[in-house]
């Protein structure tokens, strides 16, 4: 079965720096998500991506947050200058079309030293 | 707005013995209706979905939920669980109206099977 795949698994980074998480949705899907999951509490949505545009985000996806499909495969969520309230588990997931449930990838945890 | 409450933080079990994982939603429009499962280290998989039709819905690894509108929840359960089912459960709401909408998560559940 088609997975959604996202690198790196874990990424350590310094607190102020950028970080480029990425995603592979599965390839015949349209619409495209980012979740955080802090430890210990529920997954969260950030923003949601279809047409090439943003659909959706939450007042956690600030100006530090974007989010791009820079190709037919990739789509990537990046943090400008990191805080250490940044980690966290990210989920990407996906949908091939209306009214079917979302497939996520198996997240990037984000640690912020 | 969307909100899941899934009041049981934690739920220990025998295996082989039944079990009940309870959630429920609020929503001011009709929603569609999820369980997702999360093993240690690992993504979300999903377990079962409710989109329209039977309120009964069955997933896999011999989980079923039903959909009750009037109580708006919309429990797991299985008849008998095993020791690899131990793993956390999460409950998740979206909108019907356009299809494209985000999820709306609950807390979890941590189901700990014990021999």
């Amino acid at each position: 079965e088609p997975e959604v795949t996202q690198t790196p698994s874990h990424q350590v980074t310094q607190m102020g720096q950028e970080v480029i998480l990425r995603c592979v949705p599965i390839s015949n899907h349209l619409y495209f998500y980012w979740y955080r999951q802090i430890l210990g509490q529920k997954v969260e949505f950030l923003v949601s991506f279809y047409n090439n545009e943003i659909s959706e985000k939450s007042e956690i996806f600030d100006d530090q947050f974007s989010v791009e499909r820079p190709d037919g495969s990739n789509f990537t969520l990046k943090i400008r200058s990191t805080k250490l309230e940044d980690s966290a588990m990210y989920f990407c997931a996906s949908i091939q079309g209306a009214h079917q449930p979302q497939h996520f990838g198996d997240g990037t945890r984000l640690s912020i030293l | 707005a969307q909100s899941v409450t899934q009041l049981d933080s934690q739920v220990p079990v025998f295996e082989e013995a039944p079990v009940e994982l309870r959630c429920n939603y609020s929503s001011s429009v009709s929603v569609y209706l999820f369980w997702y499962v999360q093993y240690p280290n690992q993504g979300l998989q999903l377990l079962l979905k409710y989109l329209s039709g039977s309120t009964l819905v069955k997933g896999i690894n011999g989980f079923e939920a039903e959909f009750n509108k009037s109580q708006t929840s919309f429990h797991l359960r299985k008849p008998s669980v095993h020791i690899s089912d131990t793993a956390e459960y999460f409950c998740a709401v979206s909108a019907r109206n356009t299809g494209f909408q985000k999820l709306v998560f609950g807390t979890g559940t941590r189901l700990l099977v014990s021999p």
